[in-house]
């Protein structure tokens, strides 16, 4: 079965502080990869998806993620974060076909500080 | 585009009661998603539909948990009789249509069970 590994469990940082958020993969074979972000009170969101194509995949809110194949990574990145980022982000992985169900990491509670 | 809705909102009920979730998806989209997300964890597919077909229910604990996608439209969620470890947040995503395999999810129920 494929599993989602995120390594931070909890990030604080300052404004305008660079971001990165760790997501490895188990499965060997085709994947999608997703990062979601569930800011306070609302629902969950998608940030950004990589199906196939630049393994350099940009999304909302000037976050972007990297899919390295050979270290199945799929890290998120932010040059400058706002307080406004602060939330709760989830890596996923679907395998196989892309209307399957989301495998999900734990999660990230990022926390921005002003 | 109205989204994905669900209610309740909260429920809490006490150990070995029924409850059941409503879920009405977002117009259009064919397959439909049950989510499991216990605190401090990431969302777990229980259950998934498309039209009102089951494609995977393999993560459903079958003994105490049933869904139902009536004219693949809304959908139930129900659990009977609920134990103390399923207290957590159950949403409700929808995809297809336009928005193909991105996964648009709902607000979610809070149960809370004691």
């Amino acid at each position: 079965a494929q599993s989602v590994s995120q390594h931070n469990h909890h990030v604080i940082l300052s404004e305008a502080a660079s971001l990165e958020l760790g997501c490895n993969y188990s499965y060997g074979g085709t994947v999608n990869l997703f990062w979601y972000v569930q800011y306070p009170g609302q629902h969950l969101q998608l940030l950004l998806k990589y199906f196939s194509g630049d393994p350099l995949v940009k999304g909302i809110k000037g976050f972007e993620a990297e899919f390295i194949k050979s270290k199945f990574s799929f890290n998120l990145r932010k040059p400058s974060v706002q307080w406004s980022d602060t939330a709760e982000y989830f890596c996923a992985v679907i395998s196989g076909g892309g209307a399957d169900g989301l495998t999900f990491g734990k999660g990230t509670h990022l926390i921005i500080q002003p | 585009e109205a989204g994905v809705a669900q209610s309740p909102r909260y429920k809490i009920i006490e150990k070995r009661q029924s409850v059941a979730f409503w879920c009405n998806p977002i117009s259009g989209h064919a397959t439909l998603y049950w989510y499991q997300q216990i605190l401090g964890q990431g969302p777990k597919l229980l259950i998934q539909f498309q039209n009102n077909g089951v494609v995977d229910d393999s993560q459903l604990p079958k003994d105490r948990f049933s869904a139902e996608r009536l004219k693949g439209v809304d959908s139930t969620l129900k659990i009977q009789p609920a134990k103390l470890e399923d207290s957590a947040v159950y949403l409700c995503a929808s995809s297809g249509g336009a928005g193909g395999y991105e996964q648009y999810f709902g607000p979610g129920t809070r149960l809370t069970v004691t």
